[in-house]
C-alpha cells in the first residue's frame, strides 16, 4: 500500500546529541512537511518542501534543519536537542494544491534525556 | 499565535447519540477547512473538508457545518459508534498557504 513511513517510531537521544528522523513516501507527492506536536497541543509546522524548494516557518528554531535528497525521502535533523524538543514529530505529504489532503505518517516520538 | 482553536479537549458521548465537535478560527482569510481523525500510535487521517463557499458538507455519518460570520465550524457524527473514539483535529488554510491545526478534541464513545 502507498503510504508515509517514519523511522524510527521511538527515538531516545541525550541532551545536545544530534539526532536525525526519517520520513519516506511511496505516494510520489510533491510536498513534504515536518510538524512538531507536543502533548495536548496543535501540530506545529516546522518547514516543508515543495519539490526541492525549502520553506522554513519563521519561528522554527535554527536548531532544526531538513534535507530532501529525492522525492521519496525527507529528513529532520536536530543539531543539539534540548529537553524542550521532546515531542511527537509528524511527517506529511501532499500532492500539490493547498486543498489537497495531507497524508500523515505515524510519527516519531522523541525523548531527550 | 493560535489561529485555530478547539476549546474542548475532550468529549464523551453514548453510542448511538450525536457527537458535536467544535472549532473556532480567528483568521478571516481561511477559505478551506478540514477535519482529521487520529487513533493512538497512528498519524492523523483525513476525514472531511469544506470550502468557504459552502456552509455544509455531508459524508455518511459525518457532517461539517461552517458559519463564516461566527468563524466557527463543527463536526457532527450521527450516530456515534465506539470506533469513532479518537482525537479529532480541526485544520484551516487559505490561498495556497499551509494548514493550521487546532489542538484536538478527544472523543470517547461509550457502548
Amino acid at each position: 500500500d502507498a503510504m508515509v513511513i517514519q523511522n524510527p517510531r521511538y527515538q531516545v537521544t541525550q541532551f545536545g546529541k544530534p539526532v536525525t528522523l526519517s520520513c519516506s513516501q511511496t505516494l510520489n507527492h510533491n510536498v513534504m512537511y515536518w510538524y512538531q506536536q507536543k502533548s495536548s497541543q496543535a501540530p506545529k509546522l516546522l518547514f516543508h518542501y515543495y519539490d526541492k524548494d525549502f520553506n522554513n516557518e519563521a519561528d522554527t528554531p535554527d536548531n532544526f534543519q531538513s534535507r530532501r535528497p529525492n522525492t521519496s525521502f525527507c529528513f529532520l535533523d536536530i543539531r543539539s536537542p534540548g529537553l524542550g524538543d521532546a515531542a511527537m514529530y509528524l511527517c506529511a505529504t501532499r500532492v500539490g494544491a493547498s486543498t489537497d489532503t495531507q497524508y500523515f505518517g505515524p510519527g516519531t516520538r522523541l525523548t531527550v534525556l | 499565535d493560535q489561529q485555530v482553536k478547539q476549546n474542548s479537549p475532550s468529549l464523551s458521548v453514548q453510542e448511538g447519540r450525536i457527537s458535536i465537535l467544535n472549532c473556532d478560527y480567528t483568521n478571516s482569510m481561511f477559505d478551506y477547512f478540514l477535519w482529521y481523525k487520529k487513533y493512538p500510535a497512528e498519524g492523523p487521517t483525513f476525514l472531511i473538508s469544506i470550502s468557504s463557499i459552502k456552509d455544509k458538507n455531508e459524508d455518511g455519518r459525518f457532517t461539517v457545518f461552517l458559519n463564516k460570520s461566527a468563524k466557527h465550524l463543527s463536526l457532527h457524527i450521527v450516530p456515534s459508534q465506539p470506533g469513532d473514539s479518537a482525537v479529532y483535529f480541526c485544520a484551516a488554510s487559505y490561498n495556497n498557504n499551509d494548514m493550521r491545526f487546532g489542538a484536538g478534541t478527544r472523543l470517547t464513545v461509550k457502548p
